[in-house]
């Protein structure tokens, strides 16, 4: 069974600055990953995914993989207020299932 | 109108009760799951199918069934309702060529 460990947080951060938001996951072997966002009360939605090694940059979003560390993080640069939600951290198993971390708080300070 | 769309979207029932939670999507995705969603522990999987004849337990279907009318209709039930039981449910479906999953509104369930 593969686990994904975030920490829950919150994770307070001033308007303007880079929020870092990490997650390690136990499988070895697993390939994808993505990130979610869940405003309070509503459902999660994408925001980014990443399969390989490396950075994957979109807009003011950057997913980071570091498969030997099993450590996938997710940058968010120029924080902005409306960016305060839960971010869910997932690994992808097999037949199209999500393995959810329990989710880190952030919470952006105007 | 939603993509996917969850009914009821609150609920409260007591013990013993049997309870229905309805999901329907336009999306035209094959895949689709039921998620449990309680503070401090993420989602866990419930159930999933793969099409109509494909249906699959998740982690904690313990207490859940479901159904799968046709493509577009997925319902998880509660035979037996429990206290512990008590969460926000989630009904998704997947999109094969994004890796995508696309949730419903949720279900908020409260067993008294």
């Amino acid at each position: 069974q593969k686990e994904v460990e975030q920490n829950s947080g919150p994770l307070s951060v001033p308007e303007g600055a880079i929020a870092s938001l990490n997650c390690t996951y136990s499988d070895r072997g697993s390939q994808s990953f993505f990130w979610y966002r869940q405003y309070s009360g509503k459902s999660p939605e994408l925001i980014m995914f990443i399969y390989s090694n490396g950075d994957k940059e979109d807009g003011r979003f950057t997913a980071q993989l570091n498969k030997a560390s099993q450590y996938v993080s997710l940058l968010i640069r120029d924080s902005q207020p409306s960016d305060s939600a839960t971010y869910l951290c997932a690994d992808m198993e097999y037949g199209n299932k999500l393995v959810f971390g329990a989710g880190t708080i952030l919470r952006v300070k105007s | 109108d939603a993509d996917v769309t969850q009914t009821p979207r609150n609920r409260i029932t007591k013990t013993g009760k049997r309870i229905m939670l309805e999901c329907s999507q336009t999306k035209g995705h094959d895949r689709m799951y039921w998620y449990r969603q309680d503070p401090g522990l993420g989602l866990q999987l419930i159930y999933y199918s793969f099409d109509v004849k494909d249906i699959n337990k998740g982690e904690i279907s313990d207490g859940y069934s479901v159904s799968r009318q046709a493509q577009a209709k997925f319902s998880l039930s509660l035979e037996s309702a429990i206290p512990n039981q008590t969460a926000l449910y989630f009904c998704a479906t997947f999109d094969g060529n994004t890796g995508e999953l696309f949730f419903g509104e949720g279900s908020r369930l409260t067993v008294l």
